[in-house]
């Protein structure tokens, strides 16, 4: 079956500009996470969803970024007012409630603020 | 920060040769993760071992978790070009999030 994907997969935008990033995650997961990877901090988680519970966004690295999740399924990631130091990968990943927990992860979306 | 350690943080072995990567946490976990990260995007799951389990294997990978020392190691068998790539080990404590805290990764690379 389709894995999660994510869009666009490359983004570049000025310095102050807002983003929005797109995950669709794997049919029928209802945990959706967002992390991201850059050189300076590795692999950071930033916000999870799970069902109809309230999101745990105790990574988000500040109020420039939020997120939401449609109908429980698509999720966007916005930040608002871009800063160079948001220049990362942002990945997706999803589950199903229960089971292993292995995370099933998208290809990523690379933004490059300049 | 929770993050884990990886070490070496390289590696290069000849195709046929044996690779270890090691991982060490910081506090105590409800499994381990391995993940593998080609070209820079996206992860694919190798492995996963409770903290209840001390060993486990998939294929050529092999797996072991020592919780008394918080530390996992990898080992691939028989490597082939193919497993060139980056490898985190990931550890997840469970309760409501059950969020991934990824160590810093380790860069193989296997020679043909």
């Amino acid at each position: 079956g389709a894995g999660v994907s994510q869009s666009p997969s490359n983004k570049v935008t000025e310095k102050g500009k807002d983003v929005e990033l797109r995950c669709d995650p794997i049919s029928g997961h209802t945990a959706l996470y967002w992390y991201r990877q850059s050189l300076g901090q590795g692999l950071e988680f930033l916000i999870y969803f799970q069902g109809n519970s309230a999101p745990d966004k105790s990574g988000l690295p500040s109020d420039r970024f939020s997120a939401e999740r449609t109908g429980g399924s698509v999720s966007t990631l916005t930040i608002q007012r871009t800063q160079q130091e948001d220049s990362a990968v942002y990945l997706c990943a999803s589950h199903p409630t229960g089971g292993s927990y292995e995370q099933y992860f998208g290809p990523g979306t690379r933004l490059t603020v300049t | 920060s929770q993050q884990g350690e990886e070490d070496p943080q390289a590696l290069s072995i000849q195709e046929g040769e044996n690779a270890t990567m090691n991982c060490s946490y910081k506090t105590s976990i409800n499994n381990l993760q391995w993940y593998r990260q080609n070209s820079g995007r996206g992860l694919v799951h190798l492995i996963l071992i409770r903290s209840n389990e001390r060993e486990k294997h998939s294929g050529r990978l092999r797996v072991t978790l020592d919780t008394s020392k918080k530390s996992s190691s990898l080992l691939i068998t028989a490597s082939r070009a193919a497993d060139t790539a980056s490898y985190f080990c990931a550890t997840a404590y469970g309760g409501a999030t059950n969020k991934l805290i990824f160590g810093t990764g380790t860069l193989l690379a296997v020679q043909p």
